[in-house]
């Protein structure tokens, strides 16, 4: 089974510019949660989906923003870019079984430098 | 809330010596706790997971941590590092329900021949 795949792997913009990164879950996940990993602070969850709907949201702004299709790949968007928003950012997929815990299974990232 | 600390930043240790990796968490309800390795350019992999049962826990690759729920601690430990061990470990904790995991600020593991 393949894994969670990301588009682009890297990316430069520029200040001011907007951006979209790509998240293809594992076959069968429809649970897709998005993850900011910096230098400065660390791993911070910024949202998570499931069928087409935001269910949580970690505390970033407005400009970050996500959505997720029919097929459950999962797009996040940061609109008006900022040199501090340089990160990898990180996908992660889930199998929901209803049961206490489902584990999460993280892509490769796309490395994001504004410049 | 849930918070995570990891201990030390940095951890440097010579080939085939034992680890530990130190892990404190704060949390007003009951948490599942985790390991996740970083290798450099990748994403991460889950090393282990406690969610009840037996406070020693068994990983991948040789590694074990002791949920400690007096301590509030998750230490991870390895009998006998190797090269291949050089990595970022990331403690991690969730509640009941919730896919939201949150992270402590990572330890980078350095091994020495």
């Amino acid at each position: 089974k393949a894994g969670v795949t990301q588009t682009p792997r890297y990316l430069i913009k520029t200040r001011g510019q907007q951006v979209t990164l790509s998240c293809s879950p594992i076959s069968g996940h429809r649970s897709v949660s998005w993850y900011q990993q910096t230098p400065g602070q660390g791993l911070q969850f910024l949202f998570e989906y499931f069928s087409e709907t935001q269910r949580n949201k970690g505390n970033f702004p407005g400009r970050f923003s996500g959505r997720q299709f029919s097929n459950s790949r999962s797009e996040m968007n940061v609109s008006t870019l900022e040199l501090g928003d340089s990160a990898l950012y990180l996908c992660a997929s889930s199998f929901l079984t209803g049961g206490p815990y489902n584990e999460q299974f993280f892509g490769p990232g796309t490395r994001l430098t504004v410049l | 809330a849930q918070s995570v600390t990891q201990l030390d930043s940095q951890v440097p240790v010579f080939e085939e010596a034992p680890v530990e990796l130190r892990c404190n968490y704060s949390s007003s309800v009951s948490v599942y706790l985790f390991w996740y390795v970083q290798y450099p350019n990748q994403g991460l992999q889950l090393l282990l997971k406690y969610l009840s049962g037996s406070t020693l826990v068994k990983g991948i690759n040789g590694f074990e941590a002791e949920f400690n729920k007096s301590q509030t601690s998750f230490h991870l430990r390895k009998p006998s590092v190797h090269i291949s061990d050089t990595a970022e470990y990331f403690c991690a904790v969730t509640r009941e329900g919730a896919q939201k995991l949150v992270f402590g600020q990572g330890t980078r593991l350095t091994i020495n021949p």
